[in-house]
């Protein structure tokens, strides 16, 4: 079956624009899970929505929001980009339980 | 709150030598424990998981990990090491309660010297 498809892959941003991730999850996928990489600070955890609502959230200021959809795809969305915001934001898929994520390839934003 | 360590930035290591990537966590409650590996420009895998039985997992691409309770230790093994398992290497727990939220280590750098 189709793994996690990340859209864009690439991304390039000015700094004061707002931008739109979209995560489609692998299907019967209920739970998507959105992380943010940088090198410095590792994998940051975001978000989690399970069945359209917002079960966790991260320590990230207000910009960034998210939200799921009733086909379980997910969109995080960040507006006033500022520079520290360049990093390679990761959606993560899972079933439940014990199974664990699958992850998408990510979704490179770099903003200028 | 759950907690993971990855003690080593970097580890090297000869192609055929065995391998070793530290991993110890801090938990609540019986731990589900997952190591994912990453390469360059792309999102993790999924290399094997811990959640119950035996204390050694097998895991893709002839890896494996030794789950030790006593030592709050869950390290990622594979007897010969190839120059293609040069990656970056994250242990990963599962957070405590009714969620789908996993908590990462920092991540170690294998290199695989040919």
């Amino acid at each position: 079956k189709a793994g996690v498809t990340q859209t864009p892959r690439y991304l390039i941003k000015t700094r004061g624009q707002q931008v739109t991730l979209s995560c489609s999850p692998i299907s019967g996928h209920r739970s998507v899970s959105w992380y943010q990489q940088t090198p410095g600070q590792g994998l940051q955890f975001l978000f989690e929505y399970f069945s359209e609502t917002q079960r966790n959230k991260g320590n990230f200021p207000g910009r960034f929001s998210g939200r799921q959809f009733s086909n379980s795809r997910s969109e995080m969305n960040v507006s006033t980009l500022e520079l520290g915001d360049s990093a390679l934001y990761l959606c993560a898929s899972s079933e439940g339980g014990g199974y664990g994520y699958t992850f998408g390839s990510g979704t490179r934003l770099t903003v200028v | 709150a759950q907690s993971v360590a990855q003690p080593e930035d970097q580890v090297n290591v000869a192609e055929g030598n065995p391998l070793t990537v530290k991993c110890t966590y801090s938990v609540s409650g019986n731990p589900y424990l997952f190591w994912y590996v990453q390469y360059p420009n792309r999102g993790l895998q999924f290399l094997l998981k811990y959640i119950t039985g035996d204390n050694l997992v097998k895991g893709s691409y002839g890896f494996e990990a030794e789950f030790n309770k006593s030592q709050t230790s869950f390290h990622l093994k594979k007897p010969s090491a190839l120059v293609s398992d040069s990656a970056l290497y994250f242990c990963a727990v599962r957070d405590y309660g009714e969620t789908y939220k996993y908590i990462f280590g920092t991540g170690t750098r294998l290199k695989v010297l040919a």
